[in-house]
């Protein structure tokens, strides 16, 4: 069976600081990848997916950056984290199944990021 | 960019009780999908309806489409306090289909 893996958990980093969130998944290979990021009491924000290796496409224009070294890991970074960095951060992997099959997403348990 | 959005934001209601959320979205689709998230925690894809369906149905989970009028519904017979979570509408990105894109959510709470 598939797992998808996301560390840390929880971090409190200072503004200015870089960030490193970490996404990896198990039990399948190819997967779609994707970074969300839901700020307090709001929806799910698409900030990057990635199809392959070294493929990413961004969807929001902000600090953020997104790298996939490997096939089935994702990860999210800033060089220099600002307050509005702040919310809890979702990654995400699919097969691609497009069309009316739909792409169904499987989530992490996120991680829940505070700039102080 | 936002493509389906939930109504309401929050909704109450008691044990039993039927919980109806509804989602509106802008442009034409291949499917739409209904995802819960308990709180602090990562979504759970409940169900998905193509556009040429008009009703679907999962356990106490029923979820009609409407192509015509670009909106769906949730609806959560007999709820139970566990059903307490916030429910997403998404759609596709794109044509290609290669990443979702999700409403703000309902919240339900469900008490008993």
């Amino acid at each position: 069976s598939q797992t998808i893996h996301q560390w840390p958990a929880t971090l409190v980093q200072p503004v200015g600081s870089p960030l490193s969130l970490e996404c990896t998944v198990e039990g399948t290979s190819n997967p779609n990848l994707y970074w969300y990021r839901q700020a307090a009491g709001r929806g799910l924000q698409l900030l990057f997916y990635s199809v392959g290796i070294g493929q990413i496409s961004s969807e929001v224009p902000q600090n953020l950056s997104a790298s996939r070294p490997q096939d089935r890991q994702f990860i999210l970074s800033s060089k220099k984290l600002l307050l509005s960095d702040s919310g809890f951060y979702l990654c995400a992997w699919s097969v691609l199944s497009p069309g009316l099959s739909g792409n169904t997403i499987y989530f992490g348990e996120g991680s829940w990021l505070t700039v102080v | 960019s936002q493509q389906g959005e939930e109504d309401p934001q929050a909704l109450s209601i008691q044990e039993g009780e039927n919980a109806t959320m509804n989602c509106s979205y802008k442009t034409s689709i291949n499917n739409l999908q209904w995802y819960r998230q308990n709180s602090g925690r990562g979504l759970v894809h409940l169900i998905l309806i193509r556009s040429n369906e008009r009703e679907k149905h999962s356990g106490r989970l029923r979820v009609t489409l409407d192509t015509s009028k670009k909106s769906s519904s949730l609806l959560i017979t007999a709820s139970r306090a566990a059903d307490t979570a916030s429910y997403f509408c998404a759609t596709d990105l794109n044509q290609a289909g290669t990443a979702l894109i999700f409403g703000k959510g309902t919240t339900l709470s469900v008490s008993s």
